[in-house]
């Protein structure tokens, strides 16, 4: 399966700052998603960018809040803007992989604290 | 958009012992449904996986049961393991209404503690 590096793995933020994750994965993909978890939560998707278009942001996600990058096949960016502690959780990249079947794998994620 | 109910919220069990967790969901057309693992610090793995044409699948001390009438599926943990203490979800994939991408959607999520 596809192997997704996640960076940074954690930060500690203050408020009002903006923190960009950055997702790198071993092969070309088409579609990547980010979500997020709050603790002790589930996993709630924020928004699947594709590359060469514009994201597309779930209910309660704006482009504002969590822009998102995705200048290649294999690489994507989500910013956390103006940072609260309600935006204290953990951010997953994920990927739809071509190679498996039950093709979705994920990243070790990024726990963001905000302070 | 789709519901996903799991439960129980938590399950603790004794080593050894079966470990139980359902799933229902609400739309039929999906091509598959996964459970998820999840160790604290780590992002989700896949766990095990069953297609809709067949009624149960076994990948080692782990089983899916599906019932399509019913629209639920559960995860059967066999021998269960201190080491499989983790919390796990299941996950329904499909085309969401805010977009064309196929996506998952998560259920709560079950912590299991296997005591030793």
């Amino acid at each position: 399966s596809a192997v997704i590096s996640q960076k940074p793995s954690r930060d500690i933020c203050q408020r009002g700052t903006s923190l960009t994750i950055q997702c790198q994965v071993d092969s070309q993909v088409t579609m990547m998603f980010w979500y997020r978890q709050q603790p002790g939560q589930s996993l709630t998707l924020i928004a699947t960018a594709n590359q060469g278009s514009e994201a597309t942001y779930e209910s309660g996600f704006v482009i504002d809040k969590f822009p998102i990058s995705r200048p290649n096949l294999t690489f994507s960016t989500l910013t956390v803007s103006n940072m609260s502690p309600e935006d204290s959780s953990i951010y997953l990249c994920s990927v739809l992989d071509p190679r498996s079947f039950y093709g979705y794998t994920f990243g070790s994620g990024t726990r963001l604290t905000v302070v | 958009q789709q519901q996903v109910k799991q439960s129980p919220q938590s399950l603790i069990v004794q080593k050894g012992g079966i470990s139980i967790i359902n799933c229902a969901y609400e739309n039929t057309a999906f091509d598959y449904f996964p459970w998820y693992q999840q160790f604290p610090g780590k992002g989700p793995a896949l766990l095990i996986a069953i297609r809709p044409d067949v009624s149960e699948k076994k990948e080692g001390r782990f089983t899916i049961s599906f019932n399509k009438s019913a629209k639920q599926f559960s995860l059967h943990i066999m021998d269960s393991q201190p080491g499989d203490s983790a919390t796990y979800f299941c996950a329904v994939p499909g085309y969401r209404s805010s977009g064309s991408a196929r996506q998952l959607t998560f259920g709560s999520g079950t912590q299991l503690t296997v005591l030793p």
